[in-house]
């Protein structure tokens, strides 16, 4: 597709519920990250897919969450037992390889509401 | 760990004037990269310009220019001729030369005042 697509655009779900978020990057793109973004303050980082394998996963709060990129294309974040604390917005980026100064192209986020 | 600050929370300013957002970062790198990006309320963060901090011209782009002061660790966007559309939440990131994660300051909400 022509930009990063995040489905669904909103979820509402009760707490101790199951929720996957899902994430289209664009074509060719080899990174992908997620980020969450709690009201009013700057998204924080939670994982960084480099192909398939998640390079970086320092950022997941807890073991309740835990994403996936199997074929290195589209990214699943799933969020187990939600909180009312999970309640945000949960941004995915991509960006290609190579070179570092490569801006990240964002979604427009899935803003989850945990009831 | 590396940190960006934005010590604005809210500025405003008049149309066709110019406005100054600062940002400052924390890093014991010496090869990085700075951007700010903009987040109008339909959520989705849109790149308004990037610096390399191995460039000691300051970048530009359109309305848009920065002044990067790489000894103090300083990164302020300056917006000339403030449009309407400007009107968003403008965040500072800082990406190291070993290409992962975006790091992000907590934003400067903008209002442009017609």
């Amino acid at each position: 597709g022509a930009g990063v697509s995040q489905t669904p655009s909103n979820k509402v779900t009760e707490k101790g519920k199951y929720v996957e978020l899902r994430c289209d990057p664009i074509s060719g793109h080899t990174a992908l990250y997620w980020y969450r973004q709690s009201l009013g303050q700057g998204p924080e980082f939670l994982i960084y897919f480099q192909g398939t394998g998640a390079a970086d996963d320092s950022g997941l709060p807890n073991d309740r969450f835990f994403a996936v990129r199997p074929e290195g294309s589209v990214s699943t974040l799933k969020i187990q037992r939600t909180e009312r604390g999970d309640s945000a917005v949960y941004l995915c980026a991509s960006s290609s390889q190579g070179s570092t100064s490569t801006e990240a192209f964002f979604g427009q986020g899935t803003r989850l509401t945990v009831v | 760990a590396q940190t960006v600050t934005q010590s604005q929370p809210e500025m405003s300013v008049q149309e066709a004037e110019t406005v100054t957002l600062s940002c400052t970062y924390d890093t014991s790198e010496s090869d990085y990269y700075l951007f700010w990006y903009k987040q109008p309320p339909s959520r989705q963060m849109i790149l308004v310009i990037r610096q390399e901090a191995y460039k000691q011209q300051n970048a530009t782009e359109n309305r848009f220019s920065v002044n990067f002061q790489k000894a103090a660790k300083s990164f302020s966007l300056k917006i000339s001729d403030s449009q309407l559309g400007d009107a968003a939440m403008y965040f500072c990131a800082y990406r190291d030369n070993y290409g992962q994660n975006f790091v992000f300051g907590p934003g400067t909400r903008l209002s442009v005042l017609p």
